[in-house]
């Protein structure tokens, strides 16, 4: 059972360089996130994608870009990291559409590593 | 819009003992509440949660109860193990698609 698989799960990369987060799902999700996780802050929202061909911003998405490819996957850009971009980066999803949506959970992958430097 | 607000860590408990974090949220309307658990080095997994108020989630030994009237979802485990030793989140999502997080509470276990 994969659930959500997002790669790599550890990245260096030099500031200025730029670099693609991939995410897939097999469990039919429509929604998906991509969040950041820093010490003490919790976890904030970057991006979201309620459905299939529609993104919309979170929290903190300055600096992000994303696709929304097809139903199973949803990838996060940075174009020209930053050392405030070094975090771990998770991805989830979650099956709107069926039922009260604040109940529905949302599912997360295993994190990636981003150290810039 | 909504915010969460746990107790701050880390804790270190003796095997056996009781735990008790505690969460409070602020929520326009009545969000679902929830309690994500993540383990060293993976992702966060679902511990259990609640859709309306005085629901009671549990799963693994763990139980909270959804009070609207102190707006409260506070964890509790009776006999904790070496192996419940994580970081604990609480959360709460209304009807949009943010899920908003608390800042976490790491819990050690020592035999």
């Amino acid at each position: 059972n994969a659930g959500v698989t997002q790669t790599p799960k550890f990245q260096v990369l030099k500031t200025g360089q730029s670099m693609t987060l991939q995410c897939a799902q097999d469990m039919n999700h429509n929604s998906m996130y991509w969040y950041r996780q820093d010490p003490g802050m919790g976890l904030r929202l970057i991006y979201y994608s309620a459905s299939e061909g529609t993104t919309d911003k979170g929290e903190v998405p300055n600096g992000y870009n994303v696709s929304r490819l097809n139903k199973r996957e949803f990838s996060l850009r940075l174009e020209s990291a930053a050392p405030s971009q070094t975090s771990v980066y998770f991805c989830a999803s979650s099956p709107e559409g069926a039922g009260t949506l604040s109940g529905n959970t949302i599912y997360f992958g295993e994190g990636s590593w981003l150290t810039v430097v | 819009g909504n915010s969460v607000t746990q107790m701050e860590g880390p804790v270190t408990l003796s095997e056996e003992a009781f735990l008790t974090i505690n969460c409070t949220y602020t929520a326009t309307g009545y969000p679902s509440l929830f309690w994500y658990v993540q383990y060293p080095g993976e992702g966060l997994q679902l511990l259990l949660k609640a859709t309306k108020a005085d629901d009671k989630g549990s799963n693994k030994g763990f139980e909270a109860t959804y009070r609207k009237e102190t707006t409260s979802f506070h964890l509790e485990k009776g006999s904790v193990q070496v192996s419940d030793s994580a970081v604990y989140f609480c959360a709460s999502r209304s009807n949009d698609y943010k899920l908003s997080f608390g800042a976490g509470t790491t819990v050690t276990v020592r035999a």
